[in-house]
Protein backbone atom coordinates (compact mmCIF):
# COMPACT_ATOMS: atom_id res chain seq x y z
CA UNK A 1 0.00 0.00 0.00
CA UNK A 2 0.70 3.91 -0.16
CA UNK A 3 3.29 5.03 2.94
CA UNK A 4 5.90 7.24 3.48
CA UNK A 5 9.32 6.62 4.94
CA UNK A 6 11.67 9.25 6.49
CA UNK A 7 14.68 9.38 8.33
CA UNK A 8 14.87 8.28 12.31
CA UNK A 9 15.46 10.88 14.74
CA UNK A 10 16.55 12.71 16.33
CA UNK A 11 18.98 14.71 14.36
CA UNK A 12 21.05 17.60 15.94
CA UNK A 13 23.10 19.88 13.99
CA UNK A 14 24.51 23.10 15.16
CA UNK A 15 23.93 26.60 13.75
CA UNK A 16 24.49 27.41 10.03
CA UNK A 17 24.74 23.42 9.21
CA UNK A 18 23.30 21.65 6.13
CA UNK A 19 20.54 19.42 6.88
CA UNK A 20 18.75 16.62 4.86
CA UNK A 21 16.35 15.04 5.99
CA UNK A 22 15.40 11.98 3.88
CA UNK A 23 11.94 11.02 2.72
CA UNK A 24 11.12 7.88 0.38
CA UNK A 25 7.48 6.95 -0.56
CA UNK A 26 5.74 4.17 -1.96
CA UNK A 27 2.79 4.98 -3.89
CA UNK A 28 0.26 4.48 -7.10
CA UNK A 29 0.83 6.92 -9.60
CA UNK A 30 2.26 10.11 -8.66
CA UNK A 31 0.85 11.96 -6.09
CA UNK A 32 1.83 15.04 -5.01
CA UNK A 33 4.26 15.59 -2.05
CA UNK A 34 4.36 17.92 0.75
CA UNK A 35 6.41 18.79 3.77
CA UNK A 36 5.12 19.31 7.10
CA UNK A 37 6.50 21.01 9.86
CA UNK A 38 5.31 21.00 13.81
CA UNK A 39 7.07 24.02 15.69
CA UNK A 40 7.24 23.52 19.71
CA UNK A 41 3.82 23.61 21.34
CA UNK A 42 2.32 24.76 17.69
CA UNK A 43 0.32 22.45 14.96
CA UNK A 44 1.57 21.20 12.06
CA UNK A 45 1.88 23.61 9.10
CA UNK A 46 3.08 23.16 5.56
CA UNK A 47 6.67 24.29 4.74
CA UNK A 48 6.47 23.16 0.70
CA UNK A 49 5.37 21.03 -1.73
CA UNK A 50 5.45 19.84 -5.11
CA UNK A 51 2.68 18.60 -7.49
CA UNK A 52 4.87 16.43 -10.09
CA UNK A 53 7.91 15.07 -10.97
CA UNK A 54 11.11 17.18 -10.93
CA UNK A 55 8.90 19.87 -9.49
CA UNK A 56 11.03 22.03 -6.68
CA UNK A 57 8.94 23.16 -3.66
CA UNK A 58 10.95 25.81 -1.67
CA UNK A 59 9.97 27.59 1.19
CA UNK A 60 12.28 29.59 4.35
CA UNK A 61 15.14 28.51 2.91
CA UNK A 62 14.27 25.31 2.45
CA UNK A 63 14.15 22.99 -0.43
CA UNK A 64 13.15 19.57 -1.58
CA UNK A 65 12.84 18.04 -5.33
CA UNK A 66 10.32 15.53 -6.23
CA UNK A 67 12.12 12.77 -7.90
CA UNK A 68 10.26 9.90 -9.06
CA UNK A 69 12.75 7.58 -10.27
CA UNK A 70 14.20 7.30 -6.81
CA UNK A 71 10.55 7.86 -5.26
CA UNK A 72 12.45 10.66 -3.44
CA UNK A 73 11.71 14.12 -1.58
CA UNK A 74 14.43 14.89 0.51
CA UNK A 75 14.41 17.93 2.39
CA UNK A 76 17.35 20.38 2.50
CA UNK A 77 18.42 23.45 3.96
CA UNK A 78 22.13 25.48 3.58
CA UNK A 79 22.43 26.51 6.74
CA UNK A 80 19.56 26.15 9.68
CA UNK A 81 18.67 28.12 12.23
CA UNK A 82 18.19 27.63 16.06
CA UNK A 83 14.70 28.38 15.18
CA UNK A 84 14.16 25.69 12.48
CA UNK A 85 13.95 23.26 15.69
CA UNK A 86 10.73 21.36 15.23
CA UNK A 87 9.45 17.90 13.72
CA UNK A 88 9.53 17.74 10.10
CA UNK A 89 6.80 15.70 8.34
CA UNK A 90 6.63 13.97 4.95
CA UNK A 91 3.69 13.10 3.34
CA UNK A 92 1.47 12.73 0.39
CA UNK A 93 -1.47 12.08 -0.97
CA UNK A 94 -3.60 9.07 -0.24
CA UNK A 95 -5.84 7.55 -2.67
CA UNK A 96 -8.85 9.24 -1.90
CA UNK A 97 -7.13 12.02 -3.07
CA UNK A 98 -7.89 14.16 -0.33
CA UNK A 99 -6.34 13.16 2.65
CA UNK A 100 -2.41 13.15 3.54
CA UNK A 101 -0.41 10.06 4.61
CA UNK A 102 2.46 10.81 6.59
CA UNK A 103 5.58 10.00 7.82
CA UNK A 104 6.48 9.04 11.28
CA UNK A 105 8.47 12.44 11.61
CA UNK A 106 12.12 13.73 12.25
CA UNK A 107 12.59 15.77 15.45
CA UNK A 108 15.58 18.78 14.33
CA UNK A 109 17.71 20.76 17.19
CA UNK A 110 19.71 23.13 15.86
CA UNK A 111 22.12 24.21 18.79
CA UNK A 112 23.98 27.84 18.54
CA UNK B 1 -6.54 29.50 4.57
CA UNK B 2 -8.48 28.27 8.14
CA UNK B 3 -7.71 28.53 12.12
CA UNK B 4 -8.52 25.53 13.95
CA UNK B 5 -9.66 25.82 17.32
CA UNK B 6 -9.24 22.19 19.04
CA UNK B 7 -10.45 21.59 22.59
CA UNK B 8 -9.37 20.17 24.88
CA UNK B 9 -5.71 20.43 24.27
CA UNK B 10 -5.24 17.57 26.71
CA UNK B 11 -7.03 15.78 28.97
CA UNK B 12 -5.96 12.79 31.67
CA UNK B 13 -9.25 10.21 31.55
CA UNK B 14 -10.03 6.87 33.40
CA UNK B 15 -10.18 3.50 31.59
CA UNK B 16 -14.07 2.68 29.76
CA UNK B 17 -14.21 6.11 29.92
CA UNK B 18 -15.48 8.37 26.74
CA UNK B 19 -14.12 12.01 25.53
CA UNK B 20 -15.19 14.09 23.23
CA UNK B 21 -13.20 16.47 21.22
CA UNK B 22 -14.01 19.65 19.27
CA UNK B 23 -12.92 21.12 16.02
CA UNK B 24 -13.88 24.48 14.96
CA UNK B 25 -12.90 26.00 12.30
CA UNK B 26 -13.40 29.67 11.36
CA UNK B 27 -14.59 29.57 8.07
CA UNK B 28 -16.99 26.78 6.37
CA UNK B 29 -15.16 23.55 4.47
CA UNK B 30 -16.52 20.38 2.78
CA UNK B 31 -13.99 18.19 4.38
CA UNK B 32 -12.77 17.04 7.72
CA UNK B 33 -9.92 14.70 8.64
CA UNK B 34 -9.68 13.22 12.29
CA UNK B 35 -5.86 11.78 12.39
CA UNK B 36 -4.32 10.22 15.19
CA UNK B 37 -0.73 10.28 16.29
CA UNK B 38 0.47 7.64 18.72
CA UNK B 39 4.06 8.23 20.33
CA UNK B 40 6.78 7.55 17.89
CA UNK B 41 4.27 7.05 15.27
CA UNK B 42 3.35 8.88 12.13
CA UNK B 43 0.27 10.67 11.74
CA UNK B 44 -2.50 7.61 11.25
CA UNK B 45 -6.00 9.02 9.20
CA UNK B 46 -8.87 7.65 11.76
CA UNK B 47 -11.40 9.14 8.99
CA UNK B 48 -12.97 11.71 6.81
CA UNK B 49 -16.03 14.03 8.16
CA UNK B 50 -17.87 15.51 5.22
CA UNK B 51 -21.30 17.66 5.97
CA UNK B 52 -24.48 15.78 5.62
CA UNK B 53 -23.05 12.21 5.50
CA UNK B 54 -21.75 9.62 7.50
CA UNK B 55 -17.92 9.78 8.37
CA UNK B 56 -15.98 6.97 6.55
CA UNK B 57 -13.60 5.43 8.08
CA UNK B 58 -10.09 4.07 7.53
CA UNK B 59 -9.12 0.37 8.14
CA UNK B 60 -8.77 -0.45 11.65
CA UNK B 61 -11.23 2.22 13.08
CA UNK B 62 -14.60 1.73 13.31
CA UNK B 63 -17.51 3.93 14.20
CA UNK B 64 -18.70 2.42 17.78
CA UNK B 65 -15.29 2.93 18.97
CA UNK B 66 -14.69 6.48 17.28
CA UNK B 67 -18.35 8.02 16.47
CA UNK B 68 -17.62 11.23 15.03
CA UNK B 69 -20.54 14.44 14.37
CA UNK B 70 -20.26 16.72 11.81
CA UNK B 71 -23.51 18.60 12.57
CA UNK B 72 -22.46 22.22 9.74
CA UNK B 73 -19.81 23.29 7.81
CA UNK B 74 -17.47 24.39 10.27
CA UNK B 75 -17.71 22.20 13.15
CA UNK B 76 -16.86 18.37 13.88
CA UNK B 77 -16.63 16.05 17.19
CA UNK B 78 -14.59 13.06 17.19
CA UNK B 79 -15.63 10.51 20.67
CA UNK B 80 -13.29 8.32 21.77
CA UNK B 81 -15.22 6.00 23.06
CA UNK B 82 -14.75 2.76 26.34
CA UNK B 83 -10.57 3.85 26.42
CA UNK B 84 -7.78 1.73 27.14
CA UNK B 85 -3.83 2.86 27.50
CA UNK B 86 -3.79 1.71 23.89
CA UNK B 87 -6.17 5.23 23.25
CA UNK B 88 -2.99 7.24 24.89
CA UNK B 89 -2.15 9.53 22.00
CA UNK B 90 -2.79 13.11 20.21
CA UNK B 91 -5.44 13.55 18.23
CA UNK B 92 -5.53 15.96 15.07
CA UNK B 93 -8.86 17.89 13.18
CA UNK B 94 -7.82 18.89 10.03
CA UNK B 95 -9.62 20.68 7.13
CA UNK B 96 -8.82 21.38 3.35
CA UNK B 97 -10.47 24.48 2.64
CA UNK B 98 -9.69 24.37 -0.89
CA UNK B 99 -11.68 20.93 -1.21
CA UNK B 100 -9.52 19.79 -4.05
CA UNK B 101 -7.74 17.04 -4.39
CA UNK B 102 -3.76 17.30 -3.57
CA UNK B 103 -4.87 20.52 -1.44
CA UNK B 104 -2.82 21.53 1.44
CA UNK B 105 -3.98 21.05 5.01
CA UNK B 106 -4.85 23.05 7.77
CA UNK B 107 -4.15 21.45 11.55
CA UNK B 108 -5.62 22.08 14.73
CA UNK B 109 -2.59 21.96 17.73
CA UNK B 110 -4.23 18.81 18.47
CA UNK B 111 -5.90 17.06 21.86
CA UNK B 112 -3.14 15.01 23.81
CA UNK B 113 -5.04 12.47 25.81
CA UNK B 114 -3.53 10.08 28.17
CA UNK B 115 -5.54 7.20 29.42
CA UNK B 116 -5.03 5.69 32.95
Amino acid sequence: GNSVTQMEGPVTLSEEAFLTINCTYTATGYPSLFWYVQYPGEGLQLLLKATKADDKGSNKGFEATYRKETTSFHLEKGSVQVSDSAVYFCAHVSNSGYALNFGKGTSLLVTP
Amino acid sequence: SAVISQKPSRDICQRGTSLTIQCQVDSQVTMMFWYRQQPGQSLTLIATANQGSEATYESGFVIDKFPISRPNLTFSTLTVSNMSPEDSSIYLCSVSPGGGRGEKLFFGSGTQLSVL
